[in-house]
């Protein structure tokens, strides 16, 4: 086990509601990794918080936003759901963004699966 | 446009063979390679992570290589189990990118017994 924990483990959602996911990540772990993984494909990076500041963002709309709290646990939020936004979630955690980030294995969730109707 | 590319997509074994298979990512600003291996119903794990050109990595039956200058590494089981069914999925961070991880679609290996 990775000791990154993710809830809810499925939801389902119809158009245009919003959804929240949470994460906490592994103890002493203070950036965590947010992707995408849509049936056939590899996990897709939204984004990765490092002490509460957005540290990087991939190819994803406004309405996916996150936070991070002082305890490093993360929140994925996705507003105007669309039936694409149907896939499972991955959370990552890891010691450091940056370079060390880059050579360091992340720490993933089981995730949480979305159906959006 | 940056992609990392694994094949092939699906693989299908019998206990005891040995298999190998390919990620392919553009050799340009290379940073490094990481191997995961992501069983049904959890959580990915890593197996390796590659910075050199010419690196070998072993874990138990499982071992992979890297090539830098060509942009590929090639991950092998020997001896194959039925634990060993798993998707194995490889990524790279490219330079510059805030810590992004760029992931191939996976190989998706099964053994029978």
């Amino acid at each position: 086990e990775t000791g990154v924990t993710q809830s809810p483990t499925h939801l389902i959602k119809t158009r245009g509601q919003q959804v929240t996911l949470r994460c906490s990540s592994q103890s002493g772990h203070n950036t965590v990794s947010w992707y995408q993984q849509a049936l056939g494909q590899g996990p897709q990076f939204i984004f990765q918080y490092y002490r509460e500041e957005e540290n990087g963002r991939g190819n994803f709309p406004p309405r996916f936003s996150g936070l991070q709290f002082p305890n490093y646990s993360s929140e994925l939020n996705v507003n105007a759901l669309e039936l694409d936004d149907s896939a499972l979630y991955l959370c990552a955690s890891s010691l450091t963004p940056g370079r060390d980030v880059l050579t360091g294995e992340l720490f993933f969730g089981e995730g949480s699966r979305l159906t959006v109707l | 446009i940056l992609n990392v590319e694994q094949s092939p997509q699906s693989l299908h074994v019998q206990e005891g063979d040995s298999t190998n298979f390919t990620c392919s990512f553009p050799s340009s600003n290379f940073y490094a390679l990481h191997w995961y291996r992501w069983e049904t119903a959890k959580s990915p794990e890593a197996l390796f992570v590659m910075t050199l050109n010419g690196d070998e990595k072993k874990k138990g039956r499982i071992s992979a290589t890297l090539n830098t200058k060509e942009g590929y590494s090639y991950l092998y089981i020997k001896g194959s189990q039925p634990e060993d069914s798993a998707t194995y999925l490889c990524a790279s961070p490219f330079y510059n990118q805030g810590g992004k991880l760029i992931f191939g679609q996976g190989t998706e290996l099964s053994v029978k017994p």
